[in-house]
């Protein structure tokens, strides 16, 4: 099972800030949480990660509440390009496959004009 | 241009009949992965390879089998074991595998393979 928890859709209008939420709340003090986003018909893109401090790129913004229990992607600018399903994963630990990315299903976000 | 190549991107088979999904990489990475996923659902992790020559079952190995040889290749063969062979095929790779340190996954195009 996912360690994550999304919501299953969201709208957004275009040019708006779209934030994505997700909840995590029995990370490890040592796991990263991950962004990955999926087009339709395409393998995941990483967008962003973070452990404790918030993060900026140039595509998103990952804010991770103090306790990291929770955490949220903010894209700045949403266009319609980047409707899409966002994952928020937190990265696998010790045990058995170490390099184990847990997708769940994601949040659908729509960009409407 | 450096990447994952994943072909074909729309492979049919008959039922009983193994097939081989190809995953190349040039992006000099260590670790390779091959998921599965169904529509309307996550991705699950089928096998995946920290580095030439070794190789560990994932969530849902059952049916599935592959090979590193090289370490730009890691091939899939989905068997007439595998009770649902149809779905969409990802593979991945990245730099390493090691849960000390962050690391992200590069996926490649995917494969759809139906199978009747």
């Amino acid at each position: 099972d996912a360690k994550t928890t999304q919501p299953t859709s969201m709208d957004c209008a275009e040019g708006r800030a779209a934030n994505l939420p997700c909840n995590h709340s029995t990370i490890s003090g040592n796991e990263y949480v991950y962004w990955y986003r999926q087009i339709h018909s395409q393998g995941p893109q990483y967008i962003i990660h973070g452990l404790k401090n918030n993060e900026t790129n140039e595509m998103a913004s990952l804010i991770i509440t103090e306790d990291r229990k929770s955490s949220t992607l903010i894209l700045p600018h949403a266009t319609l390009r980047d409707t899409a399903v966002y994952y928020c994963i937190v990265k696998g630990g010790y045990g058995g496959s170490q390099g184990n990315l847990i997708f769940g299903k994601g949040t659908k976000l729509s960009v409407k004009p | 241009d450096g990447g994952i190549t994943q072909s074909p991107k729309y492979l049919f088979r008959k039922e009983g009949q193994n097939v081989t999904l190809s995953c190349e990489q040039n992006l000099n990475h260590d670790a390779m992965y091959w998921y599965r996923q169904d529509p309307g659902q996550g991705l699950r992790l089928i096998y995946y390879s920290q580095i030439v020559n070794d190789f560990q079952k994932g969530d849902i190995a059952e049916g599935y089998s592959v090979s590193r040889e090289k370490k730009e290749s890691f091939p899939l063969t989905v068997t007439s074991a595998q009770k649902n062979p149809t779905a969409f095929y990802l593979c991945a790779s990245s730099i390493g595998d090691r849960p000390e340190e962050p690391y992200e996954q590069y996926f490649g195009p995917g494969t759809r393979l139906t199978v009747t």
